[in-house]
């Protein structure tokens, strides 16, 4: 089983509203990323999490805030997000081996709007 | 640093004809290299991958690609389409150290397009 699961699957906020995206796989993976994907474009990393820890953040603003309470789940809070942010949202996970040969395997999305 | 060119933006091909999406690379060691495929607001399904070993390398949904270091290439390939084909096709490199670490990079994609 390769499940990724994401929700909600649509999600419309104000700029001034906080809302969270959740991630969730249960194969035992222990690595865990963020993509961003406009329409039209190819996904942009956002995080990663590696063993629960934050080993990557490409410079994003911090009205992004991710979350990894443990190695199956990964939260991502939004805050006073700007219209620009509308998207797709996709998490994805690995096993996150030391063999190099890691797979990243990705969920459905959640498809964000600001207003 | 590392980058992935898909030169077709669009591409259209009748069902039932072959199919042939590129894919160059560049990178100074080895590279690891996957080609995924989207659907309309759906995520990204992993079509094949190449790590090591043999360059010819079979995938899912009777894909195939091969990896050319001379041409530092990785071209899609599919003896026959089928109008369930039609998608966003994404070659992308793994960042850096393998293991997932950095990330993907992923070219911009192909739009596939299957004529009747």
């Amino acid at each position: 089983d390769t499940e990724v699961t994401q929700t909600p699957k649509h999600l419309v906020m104000g700029m001034t509203n906080k809302k969270s995206l959740k991630c969730e796989q249960h194969m035992g993976h222990r690595a865990m990323y963020w993509y961003k994907q406009k329409a039209k474009k190819p996904p942009e990393l956002m995080f990663v999490y590696s063993y629960e820890k934050l080993s990557i953040n490409e410079s994003v603003p911090s009205r992004f805030s991710p979350e990894c309470p443990n190695s199956s789940l990964l939260n991502l809070h939004l805050h006073a997000l700007q219209p620009e942010d509308s998207a797709l949202y996709l998490c994805a996970s690995s096993q996150r081996t030391t063999s190099l040969t890691d797979t990243q395997y990705f969920g459905p999305g959640t498809r964000l709007t600001v207003l | 640093a590392q980058s992935v060119t898909q030169p077709d933006i669009h591409i259209t091909v009748s069902e039932g004809a072959s199919l042939e999406l590129r894919c160059n690379y560049s990178y100074g060691a080895t590279p690891y290299l996957f080609w995924y495929v989207q659907s309309p607001g759906q995520g990204l399904q992993l079509l094949l991958k190449y790590f090591s070993g043999d360059t010819l390398v079979q995938g899912i949904k009777g894909f195939e690609a091969e990896f050319k270091r001379s041409q530092s290439s990785f071209n899609l390939r599919k003896p026959s389409v089928h109008w369930s084909d039609a998608a966003e096709y994404f070659c992308a490199v793994d960042g850096g150290s393998g293991g997932g670490a950095d990330g993907l990079t992923f070219g911009k994609g192909t739009h596939l397009i299957i004529q009747p």
